[in-house]
């Protein structure tokens, strides 16, 4: 079983931020949180990660509460181009275990 | 060119047929993967391999088998194909050294048994 749990499906207006929430109330210490977008049927794409630190690079930015136990992921400026689910997993760093969960279906609209 | 290529993206067979799905990767990384996605559910990891020498089933491996042919090569087999492996399969790729194990996929493999 998945160790995240996300709403189904969320709406945002183009050129909001669009906010993305994640629980991971079992997460251990080891665990980073990392957030993968997938688009249509492509293959998913990195987007972030992060431990304990909130964490920003040129697509989105991870927040991450200070017990660790929930996680938002946010894009400033949504596009159309953003519209796809997106997944929130934990795993420990350095090993192969991604635990898919059915993600958020992010759409954006105009 | 693509850092992670997957062959073929379609495939239509028969219940019973023997099929190979291959994925090559140009990033030089150790770690290969392969998962499968029904629809509408996330992915689920098949097998996973963490250099040529080193394959390991993940959590639905039953039905398949892999084979790491070089670095950069990884095969995935159904030896006698059935419907409910019909799904959207993927390859990833990583590389531990360069960061807490973020994947890389290809652009999958839609695989349809009849």
């Amino acid at each position: 079983d998945a160790k995240t749990t996300q709403p189904p499906s969320m709406d945002c207006a183009e050129g909001r931020a669009a906010n993305l929430p994640c629980n991971h109330s079992t997460i251990s210490g080891n665990e980073y949180v990392y957030w993968y977008r997938q688009i249509h049927s492509q293959g998913p794409q990195y987007i972030i990660h992060g431990l304990k630190n909130n964490e920003t690079n040129e697509m989105a930015s991870l927040i991450i509460t200070e017990d660790r136990k929930s996680s938002t992921l946010i894009l400033p400026h949504a596009t159309l181009r953003d519209t796809a689910v997106y997944y929130c997993i934990v795993s420990p760093s350095g090993t192969y275990k991604y635990i898919f969960g059915t993600g958020t279906r992010l759409k954006v609209l105009a | 060119d693509a850092d992670v290529t997957q062959t073929p993206r379609n495939r239509i067979t028969k219940t019973g047929k023997r099929i190979m799905l291959e994925c090559s990767q140009t990033k030089g990384h150790d770690r290969m993967y392969w998962y499968r996605q029904d629809p509408g559910l996330g992915l689920r990891l098949i097998y996973y391999s963490f250099d040529v020498k080193d394959i390991n089933k993940g959590e639905i491996s039953d039905g398949y088998s892999v084979s790491r042919q070089a670095q950069a090569k990884f095969s995935l087999s159904l030896e006698s194909a059935i419907p409910n492996q019909t799904a959207l399969y993927f390859c990833a790729t990583s590389d531990p050294a360069s960061g807490p194990n973020e994947q890389f996929f290809g652009p999958g493999t839609r695989l349809t048994v009849l």
